[in-house]
């Protein structure tokens, strides 16, 4: 079974530092992995993507994560934050087995200080 | 393109009503359509998937049923409502062709009062 575990339920940081974001997978076998950004009271919406290609991954927005297998790591960072990112993040994992579920983590709420 | 609409977005019910909540995506066929419920401090919980019309799995057992009678359309529902069925609910749907990405409607607010 996969699982996804994110450190942390609430990051706050100053406008203009950097952000981390951190998430922990387990899954027995290749992952694809994802970052989701939820403003207050919206769906989900994705950031980024991991699928087995490079292992650096840039999404929108100025975010980026990078998998590392051995740490079975899938962190998140942007070099500054801006006010405008002040929302919940979810780390997700897939398998793209069957119905290409996403089990999610419980989600970082990030707080962006002026 | 592609879009994913639910409605109602906020619901106010009483215990013991019925529940429905419906999702339709346009500009796609075959799509795989997946129900989420997002608890306060715990997460988005799967509750329900469908690869196609009439398909419907359950990942957890509760008081709510999901249907899909057309190609895309998902329908959420609930003969009785309890309190612990609150809850923001999310509908999603993929193309089903190993890219993994979800994509998701703007959500639905239940509070079960």
């Amino acid at each position: 079974a996969q699982s996804v575990t994110q450190l942390g339920s609430h990051v706050s940081v100053s406008e203009g530092a950097l952000v981390l974001l951190r998430c922990n997978y387990s899954s027995s076998v290749p992952p694809y992995l994802f970052w989701y950004v939820q403003y207050p009271n919206q769906g989900l919406q994705l950031l980024l993507k991991y699928t087995s290609a490079a292992t650096l991954v840039k999404g929108i927005n100025g975010f980026e994560a990078e998998f590392k297998k051995s740490e079975t790591s899938f962190h998140l960072t942007k070099p500054s934050a801006h006010m405008s990112d002040a929302a919940e993040y979810f780390c997700a994992v897939s398998d793209l087995q069957g119905a290409q579920k996403l089990v999610f983590g419980q989600g970082t709420r990030l707080t962006i200080n002026p | 393109s592609q879009t994913i609409h639910q409605w109602p977005a906020t619901l106010v019910q009483p215990v013991g009503s019925p529940l429905s909540l419906e999702c339709t995506v346009e500009g796609t066929s075959n799509p795989n359509l997946y129900w989420y419920r997002q608890a306060a401090g715990r997460g988005l919980q799967l509750l329900f998937y469908s690869v196609g019309i009439g398909q419907i799995s359950s990942e957890v057992p509760q008081n709510l049923s999901a249907s899909r009678p057309q190609d895309r359309q998902f329908i959420l529902s609930s003969k009785k409502l309890l309190l612990s069925d609150s809850g923001f609910y999310l509908c999603a749907w993929s193309p089903g062709l190993n890219t993994g990405e979800l994509f998701f409607g703007e959500g639905s607010r239940l509070t079960v009062l």
